[in-house]
């Protein structure tokens, strides 16, 4: 069975500072392994995915992500937070099932940017 | 270009009155997912298709059906929504069901029942 931990339900910043959101999965498959973006009332965003290649794995608008199968974590990063970044994030992982029943969300974190 | 289109963006129905949801995508993808998203919680899973072939999931409930009529176009039917159907409907695709397939995901249509 596999399970994705979003260890923190809410991260706030300052605007230009560092952003962390931190994800811990398990997985029995060598997985796949996604973040989403979601806006307030809007759909899903994809901003990176793992698919065992490169483990650090760039995304849209300057979110990087880095693979660390020895640590079981995806953690997602952005050097400097703008406010535009500010919605619910959320992990997903993907076993060999496929993208149907073998995907599991994480429960998100939501990112508040502080002006 | 919108790829997953989802009508309406907002939908009020009435305890009990049947509702329909309407899905369409640009991207000729072979699998169509529904999702339920209650507020603050991650999107759940309802069904989806391969094609044709109409997928479950077991714990989803009778209420809820689907209809996919051509490769464009999917409907989420609710037949008699309860107060606790109030959700954000998603609507997915993605090429096929492999682990690293993408999933495309509309904006959504919010329900609210009264």
């Amino acid at each position: 069975a596999q399970s994705v931990t979003q260890l923190d339900s809410h991260v706030s910043v300052s605007e230009g500072t560092p952003v962390l959101l931190r994800c811990n999965y398990s997985s029995s498959y060598s997985p796949s392994l996604f973040w989403y973006v979601q806006h307030p009332n809007k759909g899903l965003q994809l901003l990176l995915k793992y698919t065992s290649a490169a483990t650090l794995v760039k995304g849209i608008n300057g979110f990087e992500a880095e693979f660390k199968k020895s640590e079981t974590s995806f953690h997602l990063t952005k050097p400097s937070a703008h406010m535009s970044d500010a919605a619910e994030y959320f992990c997903v992982v993907s076993d060999r099932r496929g993208g149907a029943d073998g995907l599991t969300f994480g429960k998100g974190t939501h990112l508040i940017i502080q002006p | 270009d919108a790829m997953v289109i989802q009508n309406p963006r907002y939908q009020v129905t009435q305890f009990g009155k049947p509702v329909t949801l309407s899905c369409s995508q640009t991207l000729n993808h072979n699998v169509m997912y529904w999702y339920q998203q209650k507020s603050s919680q991650a999107p759940k899973l309802l069904f989806h298709y391969y094609d044709k072939d109409f997928n479950n999931e077991a714990d989803t409930p009778d209420n809820f059906q689907s209809r996919r009529p051509n490769t464009s176009f999917c409907f989420l039917d609710i037949r008699s929504p309860g107060l606790g159907d109030a959700a954000m409907y998603l609507c997915a695709t993605s090429r096929e069901t492999r682990p690293s397939e993408t999933q495309y995901f509309g904006p959504g249509t919010r329900l609210l029942v009264l």
